[in-house]
Formats: structure tokens, C-alpha cells, sequence
């Protein structure tokens, strides 16, 4: 029973254009998200996270969007570029100092 | 960077011998959890630890113990490896001390088992 989905394993994009990842959520408990970006052979590095008391947050190039009442957040990526290129898991945390990962969506940035 | 290194960073073992993962962090952060990432699975947690001698159970936990003897060092261990067990393993930490626990975990560079 996955807590946390994110339905894309995959999405190709142009450089310069908008690159939209989606995660859903099932646990109303969930209170913060968070985005972590990933390249191959290294660790998951924090990109932005959002608490359940705001709907957008934006750093840069990076914009996230909550919407509490579909459970659902984004991570829009304005303009994309090639080395934005990674893998991107949005986590889910809530009442305890534990997260919930979603499996991933590989964003491919083409020149 | 966190201040977070995970030895060794790769490791071929046979089955049934025991391994014994470390994950060293310099940022006195209270929480500290290790992961595995497989394909088509994600991140998923396998123990964590809220403080010293305190561990618990994640989502994946059997096969593996932990232990955390000290703040820094948080140690994985695998009593007698299995195929199954052929993952990449990411240890993070959160919660500077006295902080609240709604805080990022940061991750380490992952540690590559291949369980022949």
C-alpha cells in the first residue's frame, strides 16, 4: 500500500521549457514534503520542501505546489535545463521524524 | 554538504557471511536512518535511531540490525546476507540537537553491496 506515488517513472522535457513532477499522497497526517534530486552514483540531495500550512513555495528556478485537499503536490522547474537531469523522489513526513519516499521520476532535459 | 560519509562505498559479499555497514556524521544531528534504493522501489526505510542506544524499526527491517553507540556512528548490519539484499544503501540524518524533528534529512554518498 503505497503512501506516496508518484506515477511518472519517467519525463522528457526541452531545455528552456517547463518540466511539472507530480506526487500524490493518501496519509492526511502527512504535514511537510519535501523534493530531493538525485544523479547516479550519489546520494539524494535536498532541492525544497513545502509545510502544510502553504500552498506554494519558490527557490529559484524551483517552485513548489501543495494542494492539501486533492493530496497532491509539484515541483516545477522553469526554465529546465540539461542538468537538471536527474532522478526526483518528493518524500512525505507527518507526526514522526520519519519520511516516506515516492519511487522516483527520471526528468530527461534534451538540448 | 552534511558532514556525512558511509564506509565502504562498495563491497562484494558471498551469501551467509555477515556485513557490517557504517555510516559517520561531524554534525551532531540526533537522527540518523539508513535506506536501500532498489529499481522500482525507491527509498525505503530500513532502521533509524532517535539518539543514542535509541533505534527502531523502518519499513524493510528484517535481515538487518543497527546499532548507534555514539552520536556520530550509525552501524548496519546484515547477520547473514542474501541476494535479496544486493542494493545501494543510503544513510541520512536530520534534526540537529534540540531541534525540532520536522527538519530535512540529508543523505550520504550511498554504499553499493552486490551479495553473490
Amino acid at each position: 500500500d503505497q503512501q506516496v506515488k508518484q506515477n511518472s517513472p519517467s519525463l522528457s522535457v526541452q531545455e528552456g521549457r517547463i518540466s511539472i513532477l507530480n506526487c500524490d499522497y493518501t496519509n492526511s497526517m502527512f504535514d511537510y514534503f519535501l523534493w530531493y534530486k538525485k544523479y547516479p552514483a550519489e546520494g539524494p540531495t535536498f532541492l525544497i520542501s513545502i509545510s502544510s500550512i502553504k500552498d506554494k513555495n519558490e527557490d529559484g528556478r524551483f517552485t513548489v505546489f501543495l494542494n492539501k485537499s486533492a493530496k497532491h503536490l509539484s515541483l516545477h522547474i522553469v526554465p529546465s535545463q540539461p542538468g537538471d537531469s536527474a532522478v526526483y523522489f518528493c518524500a512525505c513526513g507527518g507526526g514522526s521524524e520519519k519520511l516516506v519516499f515516492g519511487k522516483g521520476t527520471k526528468l530527461t532535459v534534451n538540448p | 554538504d552534511a558532514g556525512i560519509t558511509q564506509s565502504p562505498r562498495h563491497k562484494v559479499t558471498e551469501t551467509g557471511t555477515p556485513v557490517t555497514l557504517r555510516c559517520h556524521q561531524t554534525e551532531n544531528h540526533r537522527y540518523m536512518y539508513w535506506y536501500r534504493q532498489d529499481p522500482g522501489h525507491g527509498l525505503r526505510l530500513i532502521h533509524y535511531s532517535y539518539g543514542v542506544k535509541d533505534t527502531d524499526k523502518g519499513e524493510v527491517s528484517d535481515g538487518y540490525s543497527v546499532s548507534r553507540s555514539k552520536t556520530e556512528d550509525f552501524l548496519l548490519t546484515l547477520e547473514s546476507a542474501t541476494s535479496s539484499q544486493t542494493s545501494v544503501y543510503f544513510c541520512a540524518i536530520s534534526g540537529l540537537a534540540g531541534g525540532s524533528v520536522k527538519e530535512t534529512q540529508y543523505f550520504g554518498p550511498g554504499t553499493r553491496l552486490l551479495v553473490l
